[in-house]
């Protein structure tokens, strides 16, 4: 069976600081890939996709970068973070589209103080 | 522009009536809805998924019913329980785009 994994579960981390959260997805190949973000209070945001190895695509223009070093392996990344950057992180992936859509991971909650 | 839209950030429900939850989209080039329930510091979870060519699904407690002419879609809980209370998400896909467009979200909650 597919499962996702994604570390740390909460990170609390000082402006300016670099960031790396980790996302690896097993029993399915050439996953799609993606990052969200929710925000305190809001909906979810896309922040990077990925089709295959090598290739991500940014939805939104910002502090934060993805890659993909690996078929199932997603990372997200900052060199210097931003209070703006806090908030609740989730990986997900997706074998084409179905009508079960994407599995999202448990979430990495950031807080940046 | 949001082609996903839940128009109610939050709807209050009585243990054991119905919970109705709306979404309306712009996009008729969407092929297939879905409805996911989060749990705070939870990843979102599928629900339930009705694609463009029915009006309605149903899985146990929860029917999801879908109009193409007023682009509009509902989730249906009865009877609503107390594990009930979270967020609900409201997504669609087009065959062309994998990728999910989301609405904002409806947090419900059930009052014992």
């Amino acid at each position: 069976s597919q499962t996702i994994h994604q570390w740390p579960a909460t990170l609390v981390q000082p402006v300016g600081s670099p960031l790396s959260l980790e996302c690896t997805v097993e029993g399915t190949s050439n996953p799609n890939l993606y990052w969200y973000r929710q925000a305190a209070g809001r909906g979810l945001q896309l922040l990077f996709y990925s089709v295959g190895i090598g290739q991500i695509s940014s939805e939104v223009p910002q502090n934060l970068s993805a890659s993909r070093p690996q078929d199932r392996q997603f990372i997200l990344s900052s060199k210097k973070l931003l209070l703006s950057d806090s908030g609740f992180y989730l990986c997900a992936w997706s074998v084409g589209l179905t009508s079960y859509g994407y599995t999202f991971g448990s979430g990495t909650r950031l807080t940046v103080v | 522009d949001q082609q996903v839209k839940q128009n109610s950030p939050s709807l209050s429900v009585q243990e054991g009536r119905i919970s109705i939850l709306n979404c309306d989209y712009t996009n008729s080039m969407f092929d297939y809805f879905l409805w996911y329930k989060k749990y705070p510091a939870e990843g979102p979870t599928f629900l339930i998924s009705i694609s463009s060519i029915k009006d309605k699904n149903e899985d146990g407690r929860f029917t999801v019913f879908l109009n193409k002419s007023a682009k509009h879609l509902s989730l249906h809980i009865v009877p609503s329980q107390p594990g009930d209370s979270a967020v609900y998400f409201c997504a669609a896909s087009a065959v062309s785009n994998y990728q999910l467009i989301w609405g904002a979200g409806t947090k419900l909650i059930i009052k014992p």
